[in-house]
């Protein structure tokens, strides 16, 4: 069974200081991993995923996360936070094999960058 | 392209009820996949349609059901309904197990 863990339910950071957020995952074959952030009363968007290749991928808004496969993690990160980064994110694993497979989320961590 | 589109964006239901959400998929989707998200929770999958059938369930009671259209379209209908039913509910569209987009989802309030 797949699963994801999201240690921390919050994340406080100054802005212009660097972020990062944290995700393990558990699935039996290879996974297909996301990172999605959710505002206020707003569905899910987008931010980056990791196929294969390189373990750093690069995303939206300025955003990346490393694939560390050792440590089963893919941890979201970037280098300067903004304000307007004060969201909800949530990471997501798949079962990169099996296409009928739903995708799994952690709880979500939220996010605030203080000016 | 208008995205995935879902509707409608709010309702007032009250226990016992039975309540349809619709949801149109972003242009060249053919899978459809509906969440529910509680209050301060992360989604939790509820099915997920491909060709116009069910693929896969989740940990949900027979009382939500649904279905996917010819145009790819989906609906999640949901019966008898309870307090705990109430929350957001999310369609995402992808194409063959790609990333899924959500769209802006429904808010259920059970009274």
């Amino acid at each position: 069974a797949q699963s994801v863990a999201q240690p921390e339910d919050q994340v406080n950071v100054a802005e212009g200081n660097p972020l990062t957020v944290k995700c393990t995952y558990s699935v039996s074959g290879n996974p297909y991993l996301f990172w999605y952030v959710q505002y206020p009363n707003r569905g899910l968007q987008f931010l980056l995923k990791y196929i294969t290749g390189d373990n750093l991928v690069k995303g939206s808004y300025g955003f990346e996360a490393e694939f560390n496969k050792s440590q089963t993690s893919f941890h979201l990160k970037k280098p300067s936070a903004l304000v307007s980064d004060s969201a909800l994110y949530f990471c997501a694993v798949r079962d990169m094999n099996n296409y009928g497979q739903n995708f799994v989320f952690g709880p979500g961590t939220r996010l605030s960058v203080l000016p | 392209d208008a995205g995935v589109t879902q509707s409608p964006t709010h309702l007032i239901k009250t226990r016992g009820q039975q309540v349809t959400l619709r949801c149109s998929p972003k242009s060249g989707h053919d899978t459809v996949s509906w969440y529910q998200q509680a209050l301060g929770q992360g989604p939790q999958f509820i099915f997920q349609y491909y060709e116009e059938e069910e693929r896969q369930r989740g940990n949900f009671p027979d009382r939500f059901s649904g279905h996917q259209f010819p145009n790819y379209s989906s609906e999640l209908n949901v019966n008898a309904l309870l307090l705990g039913d109430s929350a957001l509910y999310l369609c995402a569209s992808s194409l063959e197990g790609n990333e899924q987009f959500f769209g802006p989802g429904t808010r259920l309030t059970v009274l």
